[in-house]
């Protein structure tokens, strides 16, 4: 059963507009969520975090927002550039001693000129 | 400062036989975990390496099994390798206890024929 979900496996949004990439989760478990960005052939890039105690995280153009309640995140990219053509995993990682990542299958994001 | 780098890149290996495969962690990394890929799925938690010791598991099989060295490197054995076991291999290194992000090599394809 997916502890992480996103539910969109594909997006396609124009250039400069905003891009926004969901993702929900069953397991309160969880202090830090992740998000990577993938390009084929390559391993995940890091993009941003966000603690469990938080409810907003900015980083240039990325922002995850979290509402606990909802138990639902998402990663806004404003504006968005071809470059960010990519598939984009959300992560979240397990509290106890290892910590591991538990990931959402993805969503692939088609930014178009 | 180097990132994770990963050896091979590729391989193919026949079913029934053993493989390794190497992580070497970004300068400074004390932990390294590993993941498996498959297709058009999101990575999923084989096991984590920290001071030399595995720090927990995921559920794989024993023939799974890892080392990490005094310079924090890294290797995934695969015994009895089975058609099933072809997927992407991606190594994440961190820092234990510091921060939530994780940083990816490139991966290595292994495929089983």
């Amino acid at each position: 059963d997916q502890q992480v979900k996103q539910n969109s496996p594909s997006l396609s949004v124009q250039e400069g507009r905003i891009s926004i990439l969901n993702c929900d989760y069953t397991n309160s478990m969880f202090d830090y969520f992740l998000w990577y960005k993938k390009y084929p052939a390559e391993g995940p890039t890091f993009l941003i975090s966000i603690s469990s105690i938080k409810d907003k995280n900015e980083d240039g153009r990325f922002t995850v927002f979290l509402n606990k309640s909802a138990k639902h995140l998402s990663l806004h990219i404003v504006p968005s550039q071809p470059g960010d053509s990519a598939v984009y995993f959300c992560a979240a990682r397990e509290v106890g001693n290892n910590r591991k990542l538990i990931w959402g299958l993805g969503t692939s994001l088609a930014v178009n000129p | 400062e180097t990132g994770v780098t990963q050896s091979p890149t590729h391989l193919i290996k026949t079913r029934g036989q053993q493989v390794t495969l190497r992580c070497s962690s970004q300068s400074g990394h004390n932990t390294v975990s590993w993941y498996q890929q498959a297709l058009g799925q999101g990575p999923q938690f084989i096991f984590q390496y920290y001071r030399e010791e595995e720090n927990g598991r995921g559920n794989f099989p024993p023939r799974f099994s890892g080392l990490q060295f005094p310079n924090y490197s890294s290797e995934l054995n695969v015994n009895a390798l089975e058609l099933d076991d072809s997927a992407l291999y991606l190594c994440a290194s961190s820092i234990q206890g510091i921060g939530a992000e994780a940083f990816f090599g490139q991966g290595t394809r292994l495929t089983v024929v």
